[in-house]
């Protein structure tokens, strides 16, 4: 199966700063129609999960313009510019390329 | 407006089953795949299980952990999603999500039922 790493566990910083979430699959997750099967998610307390970003980079309907998503192959980012503090949450990386479909460890943001 | 909501979840004793349901409105559910995942308590998310549309003739894929105690199954007449499990262990003691799948990601997720494997 493809094995997604989140290395980082917990990242902490400040409202306002940028922050970079990274995710690393174990293959390629280029399919032959030219896209990347890897979405983001975000997950608060007391709230649904909300789909982020899908195909790598493309924002959800009604995403703010300061989440990112960037990367190709193996290598994936999810960039949040000047960090809200509604931002503060967990972000799982998710691939959908190929059964059985894995999620990434998760990479909680926390205020420093 | 898309509407997921599950139900089902509750107290089983180790080697139990249980049966989830997962009703959905504000779509047309004919038309999109639906998922299983489960989020252990403080643990990450973890997909189960997938069932496709008619189209791909209801198609189904269980994540290799759980391979042989789940099913997921769908009623399309009622817009609904089943996961049935069973050979509970205390290590699948989570919330379950249902969640609609646009073909390439998750797009709405419901709010969970908690299921708890404990004598």
């Amino acid at each position: 199966q493809i094995m997604l790493t989140q290395q980082a566990e917990s990242l902490w910083i400040s409202p306002g700063e940028r922050v970079s979430i990274t995710c690393r699959a174990s293959q390629s997750l280029l399919y032959t129609d030219g896209k990347h099967y890897l979405s983001w998610y975000q997950q608060r307390p007391g709230q649904t999960t909300k789909a982020l970003i899908y195909h790598a980079s493309v924002r959800t309907d009604g995403v703010p313009t300061r989440f990112i998503g960037s990367g190709s192959g193996t290598e994936f980012t999810l960039s949040i510019e000047h960090v809200q503090p509604e931002d503060f949450a967990i972000y799982y990386c998710l691939q959908t390329l190929k059964s059985p479909l894995t999620f990434g460890s998760g990479t909680k943001l926390e205020i420093k | 407006e898309v509407q997921i909501l599950e139900t089902g979840g509750g107290l089983v004793k180790p080697g139990g089953s249980l049966r989830l349901s997962c009703a959905t409105s504000g779509f047309n559910f004919n038309d999109y795949f639906m998922n299983w995942v489960r989020q252990a308590p403080g643990k990450g998310l973890e997909w189960v299980a997938q069932i496709r549309n008619k189209n791909y003739n209801y198609a189904t894929y269980y994540a290799e952990s759980l391979e042989g105690r789940v099913t997921i199954s769908r009623d399309d007449s009622k817009s609904s999603v089943y996961l049935q499990v069973s050979s509970l262990r205390a290590e699948d003691t989570a919330i379950y999500y249902c969640t609609r799948d646009y073909g390439w990601y998750f797009d709405f997720w419901g709010p969970g039922t908690m299921v708890t494997v404990s004598s």
